[in-house]
Order: C-alpha cells, then structure tokens, then sequence
C-alpha cells in the first residue's frame, strides 16, 4: 500500500515569499505529525493532529508558520514570508492511532526547503 | 526541550561487532521508539518498547528501558555495512506529542 507522500520533494524559494507543503498520510490513519530537521540535526517537533484538531501548536517556530489538517487526512504545513533560517527538511510522518497506544510513526521522504 | 538525548553523537565501529546507542530522557513515558534514518530524509521505524517492558528484541536488536534511570539503549549486533545511518531515539511523554534526540550518528567500516 502506498506510504506517506509529501510534496514537493524539494522546494527553492525566495526570501519574503509564502511556501506550502503538503503531506497525504497513510489511509486511516488518525494522528499526523510534522517535524523539520535542519542539516546534521536532530528533528525539532513542529506540531501534531488527532484527527483535524491540533492540540498543541507550541512547537511552531513563529507566527509565519501555521497548519491545518482537513477530513482527517491532507495536511498543509505553510510558511509566510520565508526566512533563510527556514531552510530545512520538513518531515511529515502519520500513526494509526496515538502513539500513546503503541502506534509507530511512518515518515515520508519529507520536503527539502531551501530559502534563497 | 529535547526530550530525549542519544550517546554517543557519532560512532565507528568494524563490520561484524555490535553497536551500542543509548539514550536519556526526562519525563514519565508511555513507550521508547527507536529508529534509523538514511540519506537525511525519511525516518523508518525499528522497535518500540513499553514503560512496563525491560527488554525487546527484534532480529540484530535488543532493546533495553530502564525507567528509574529514564534511559534505553539499543545494541545492533554482528553489524553489517547496511547498518550505517543515524539512530534516533523518541518518546511518547503521555502527551501524544512525540519527541525526538538528536540523534547517532553510526558509521560501519569495511
């Protein structure tokens, strides 16, 4: 079955300029997460949904980063007015239930952002 | 914060010994996951162990979680070239909010 798909797979932009990335989960599955990574790092949690609702949005670098998440499945992460330390991988990755009931994540191959 | 922290941060090591990764965390769990990343791009799940559980194997991999240290380690034994990557340890702290460590860094010589 096909796994977690993220798109565009690499993205350049300029700075100043508004990006979306786009995450499809695996079918059915209820919790969603989004990560970014910059290079060499660890991954820095960004923001999870249970189902369309994001119960904690703390993770969230600025106000120029929001999400949402609609019918319990796509999800769009988007960047306003980017900044050159925005350039990062973002990584989505979706469980089929919450972790918190022994459900592991599945990771996409996650969008390289790259602001000039 | 960081909820979890990998040792060591890079580690090189001949084909055919065992690798040792262990990680520190700070908060009550749920569950420990353990998982690699090649390339720098998707992660891939390994193993998942519970607060209640002390030990799990999974093929080349034992797990072991020691909740009164709040620290886990992975061994990968008989290492093999296809082993290199980064190894990252993540948490469920009874919040669904799922962290990750920083990672190791392993690195299989021929």
């Amino acid at each position: 079955g096909a796994g977690v798909s993220q798109s565009p797979s690499n993205k350049v932009t300029e700075k100043g300029k508004d990006v979306e990335l786009r995450c499809d989960p695996i079918s059915g599955h209820t919790a969603l997460y989004w990560y970014r990574q910059s290079l060499g790092q660890g991954l820095e949690f960004l923001i999870y949904f249970q189902g369309n609702s994001a119960p904690d949005k703390s993770g969230l670098p600025s106000d120029r980063f929001s999400a949402e998440r609609t019918g319990g499945s796509v999800s769009t992460l988007t960047i306003q007015r980017t900044q050159q330390e925005d350039s990062a991988v973002y990584l989505c990755a979706s469980s089929l239930t919450y972790v918190g009931q022994d459900s592991p994540l599945h990771f996409g191959n996650g969008t390289r952002l790259t602001v000039t | 914060s960081q909820q979890g922290e990998e040792d060591p941060q890079a580690l090189s090591i001949q084909e055919g010994e065992n690798a040792t990764m262990n990680c520190s965390y700070k908060t009550s769990i749920n569950n420990l996951q353990w998982y690699r990343q090649n390339s720098g791009r998707g992660l891939v799940h390994l193993i998942l162990i519970r607060s209640n559980e002390r030990e799990k194997h999974s093929g080349r991999l034992r797990v072991t979680l020691d909740t009164s240290k709040k620290s886990s380690s992975l061994l990968i034994t008989a290492s093999r070239a296809a082993d290199t990557a980064s190894y990252f340890c993540a948490t469920d702290a009874r919040d669904d909010k799922i962290i990750f460590g920083k990672g190791t860094r392993l690195h299989i010589l021929p």
